[in-house]
């Protein structure tokens, strides 16, 4: 248990389908990430919420747009996806963004299939 | 290309065995982190690595970072099943302004 919590673990969805992911953090981190990981190919980077405030954004498809309501919670939410979105959602909280220790806390993921 | 290269991509080996992987870059790094993934889970953090030339162990792992802050190593000693799955090895370099990760090595122990 890493203290960082997602939901769905797996979620099957339709290209015309809206979802979203949800993540938590229990451990008072204030910075929040979405990653994605498919597979063969390394993780990559999607959202940095610091502060509740987004901080970068890694030229991520308009399909997918995030949403922090507070330090805690971290959503993404997901519409019109194309099967090759059918990845490894994955959320992390650390302490901060600028720290010289980049220690990420994950979740333990979200499998989507996009059909 | 990839900030931070791992070696191998894919290891297999018997267990009771010895391996070393390998996380290098041309850049400095402040530090280093490692991580383990098992398969549809996230990554857990294992270690962090911050001055050069510092040796960190965690029961049979030992983990290396280079004097120049621009590599580590990881060392498993009589590698057990358990010890099956993705390392990932991520960290910040000094010039950059976000932390990244390498591909990582998958590890196969067989029984």
């Amino acid at each position: 248990e890493t203290g960082v919590t997602q939901t769905p673990r797996h979620l099957v969805m339709g290209m015309t389908n809206k979802k979203s992911l949800k993540c938590e953090q229990h451990l008072g981190h204030n910075a929040m990430y979405w990653y994605k990981q498919s597979a063969k190919k390394p993780l990559e980077l999607m959202f940095v919420y610091s502060l509740e405030e987004r901080v970068e954004n890694n030229s991520v498809p308009s399909r997918f747009s995030p949403e922090c309501p507070n330090s805690s919670h971290l959503f993404l939410h997901l519409h019109t996806l194309q099967p090759e979105d059918s990845a490894l959602y994955l959320c992390a909280s650390s302490q901060g963004t600028a720290n010289m220790n980049t220690e990420a806390f994950f979740g333990q993921g979200t499998r989507l299939t996009v059909v | 290309t990839q900030l931070l290269e791992q070696s191998p991509q894919f290891l297999s080996i018997q267990e009771g065995e010895n391996l070393t992987v390998y996380c290098n870059s041309s850049s400095v790094f402040s530090s280093l982190q490692w991580y383990r993934q098992e398969p549809g889970e996230g990554p857990v953090l294992l270690v962090t690595v911050v001055t050069g030339g510092e040796v960190k162990k965690l029961k049979r792992l030992t983990f290396q970072f280079g004097d120049a802050r621009k590599d580590s190593s990881l060392h498993i000693t009589a590698a057990q099943p358990g010890d099956t799955g993705l390392y990932l090895c991520a960290g910040r370099a000094t010039n950059a302004g976000k932390s990244t990760f390498g591909d990582g090595t998958t590890l196969t122990v067989k029984p």
